[in-house]
């Protein structure tokens, strides 16, 4: 179990800029997460799959956000035309399906997104 | 929707003593329960985790948490805390036919010689 891993770990980018940040969850887990963090507040949920199927999004989630998980294993999260308002922390958790609703989510080290 | 409270930003605790943190939630039917841990510029590391059962749980790094459905809480707690345990703690909740988790604002706390 290598735990689940994200990169880059740090991306800096001028506004109007696209990014994108892959999550590789731990390797028998089938449910994704992203969430993001800004400074000083807990990790608020942007979206979740489970394998392939993205069932649910945030309204947090602009149009400007898309993620994708192609084959149920990594993700991508891509933002489009970055705005000064994205920078934040984007954490990607991952658990298992074999938990029923008990479902325990762990947590990726966090991609640190600066938009100057 | 639920909601988390975490109602201390920031306590300051000497080496040795206790530790309690403080979590309210809101919601209607029993929440799923969680406590993570961050370190500076790092990701969550799970602490303990209540879905059922016993009120009182144990969890990694000498933690236990007590969920009272009465007063709608679940603190952390620590007997003796460890200069390693200065970090930002979160508690989180998620409802039993929901997987997103919703997070408190976080509590940090800093460890004193």
């Amino acid at each position: 179990d290598t735990g689940v891993s994200q990169d880059p770990r740090h991306k800096i980018t001028k506004r109007g800029q696209n990014v994108t940040f892959r999550c590789d969850p731990i390797s028998e887990h089938n449910r994704l997460y992203w969430y993001r963090q800004t400074l000083g507040q807990g990790p608020e949920f942007l979206t979740y799959f489970q394998n392939e199927a993205q069932l649910e999004k945030s309204r947090l989630l602009s149009d400007r956000f898309s993620a994708e998980r192609p084959k149920g294993s990594f993700s991508t999260l891509e933002i489009q035309r970055t705005e000064q308002g994205d920078s934040a922390m984007y954490l990607c958790a991952s658990s298992s399906a074999s938990g029923g609703l008990e479902d325990t989510q762990y947590f990726g080290p966090g991609t640190r997104l600066t938009v100057l | 929707a639920q909601s988390v409270t975490q109602p201390d930003i920031h306590i300051t605790v000497s080496e040795g003593a206790s530790l309690e943190l403080r979590c309210n939630y809101s919601y209607g039917a029993t929440p799923y329960l969680f406590w993570y841990v961050q370190s500076p510029g790092q990701g969550l590391q799970l602490l303990l985790k209540y879905f059922s059962g016993d009120t009182l749980v144990q969890g990694i790094k000498g933690f236990e948490a007590e969920f009272k459905r009465s007063q709608s809480s679940f603190n952390l707690r620590k007997p003796s805390v460890h200069w390693s345990d200065a970090a930002e703690y979160f508690c989180a909740v998620s409802r039993s036919n929901d997987y997103k988790l919703s997070f408190g604002a976080g509590t940090t706390v800093t460890v004193r010689a």
